[in-house]
């Protein structure tokens, strides 16, 4: 099955610094990548996400890049805010029977510090 | 924006015990899923449903566990008998269709004592 990989575990960062997180998966055949944010106490919200047909994907302030030749895809947050700290989750699943089984990173707590 | 909705926040129960977590997908959505998190560890795959049958569970979800989805809106897992181990956050998901997104709710806290 497959395996993905997250580092690093904890991050942390000045305002206005920029972020980057950083998975790996095993399985050649995933082809949907998505990042999930979790506050406190609330489950993973989905922030962005990727498919295998492109390399790179851009929403305001959060972007994410793909690799498929290394199985490398990455989490890139520019002008962080504190309301960025979170604990950040990388997944990866094959989509091409219609489910949606992910497969999660062990998460990266990102501080964003005043 | 429609959200998936899950109770209780937090269940207490003893071992051995049954429990049922219960959720409210987003309406018009078609797929739904269970997930568990042990407490600092990632979140993992327990069982997805679709057209009223499990269509793919892991080694987690062994005959302890159930899923129904008792009328139109409801999607409740059951633990027929609690472990210590147990003791995890349960998220719920749902999708509106295949190679859509998950969309998770905040979960529910079981504790077993």
């Amino acid at each position: 099955g497959e395996n993905v990989e997250q580092h690093p575990s904890t991050l942390s960062v000045q305002e206005g610094d920029s972020a980057v997180i950083k998975c790996t998966y095993s399985d050649s055949a995933s082809n949907y990548f998505p990042w999930y944010k979790q506050e406190l106490g609330k489950g993973p919200q989905l922030i962005i996400d990727i498919r295998s047909n492109v390399g790179e994907k851009k929403d305001q302030r959060i972007a994410v890049t793909l690799n498929k030749t290394a199985k490398h895809f990455s989490l890139h947050i520019t002008e962080t805010q504190p309301e960025d700290s979170a604990v950040y989750f990388c997944a990866a699943t094959d989509l091409t029977g219609g489910g949606n089984k992910l497969t999660f990173g062990t998460g990266t707590q990102l501080k964003v510090e005043l | 924006e429609p959200e998936v909705t899950q109770t209780p926040s937090h269940q207490v129960t003893q071992m051995g015990q049954e429990v049922i977590l219960r959720c409210v997908p987003i309406s018009n959505h078609l797929y739904f899923y269970w997930y568990r998190q042990i407490l600092g560890q990632k979140v993992e795959f327990l069982v997805s449903f679709y057209n009223n049958e499990i269509s793919e569970k892991s080694e987690i979800f062994d005959d302890q566990f159930s899923v129904e989805r008792p009328d139109g809106s409801n999607f409740t897992l059951k633990i027929r008998s609690t472990k210590l181990e147990d003791s995890a956050m349960y998220f719920c998901a749902s999708m509106i269709g295949p190679n859509s997104p998950l969309h998770f709710g905040n979960g529910t806290r079981l504790t077993v004592t």
